[in-house]
């Protein structure tokens, strides 16, 4: 069983740069396996960040990027605003039309 | 514009049936695929299912089995028929458009409450 690994919180400065993770408990993250980013605010569905590893969905600041760096996902906040506060999921394709979410980052800004 | 609406959400008793629609609009079913995606209360994201452009569908192992998703392209609707309903598939559920490999323009969702 394919699991997706998130860090679970993380805290960031106003004006701060933060990267957020995805990783797989086996193996390597990779382009192939065609990481995109999501946000969540509290009550609300989520809203898509980053897909194909590095490309902002339409109207996405650009303080948001997507890479891969090392053997992960990750999304990085440069200048974290008050409204970034939310929950952010990644999701990888990993084979067979089957995708997985990984378990969420809950970012707070202060 | 591009617009997706999901209904048919309600209180459900375990091992019951529900069907789930997902109303489309701004894009045709033939040229893109439909993903649905469940969030337990107070829980994270998890993928369901997807039906692709061309109608392959897809299943997470947690439903297979269980669900099925069609689609009536001259509706543009989608549908998730879920059968012998669990506590642990109470979430709301969500449809979201299948393009560029990810998920976009998400709707707004429906609870599903399984429940005796």
């Amino acid at each position: 069983q394919t699991v997706v690994t998130q860090e679970p919180s993380f805290s960031v400065s106003p004006g701060g740069t933060v990267t957020l993770t995805c990783g797989l408990t086996s193996g390597s993250v990779s382009t192939s396996h065609n990481p995109s980013w999501y946000q969540q605010a509290p009550g609300q569905p989520p809203q898509t960040l980053i897909y194909s590893t590095n490309t902002r969905s339409s109207g996405v600041p650009d303080r948001f990027s997507g890479a891969i760096l090392g053997n992960k996902a990750a999304l990085t906040i440069t200048g974290a605003q008050a409204d970034d506060e939310a929950d952010y999921y990644c999701v990888l394709h990993v084979g067979g039309g089957v995708w997985v979410f990984g378990g969420g980052t809950k970012l707070t800004v202060l | 514009q591009v617009q997706l609406v999901e209904s048919g959400g309600g209180v459900v008793q375990p091992g019951g049936s529900l069907r789930l629609s997902c109303a489309v609009s701004g894009f045709t079913l033939n040229t893109h695929g439909i993903f649905w995606i469940r969030q337990a209360p107070g829980r994270g994201l998890e993928w369901v299912a997807l039906i692709q452009h061309d109608g392959d569908e897809y299943y997470a192992d947690s439903v297979r089995g269980r669900f099925t998703v069609s689609r009536d392209t001259s509706k543009n609707t989608v549908f998730l028929q879920m059968h012998s309903l669990r506590v642990d598939d109470t979430a709301v559920y969500y449809c979201a458009k299948d393009s560029t490999w990810a998920f976009h323009c998400w709707g707004q969702g429906t609870l599903v409450t399984v429940s005796s």
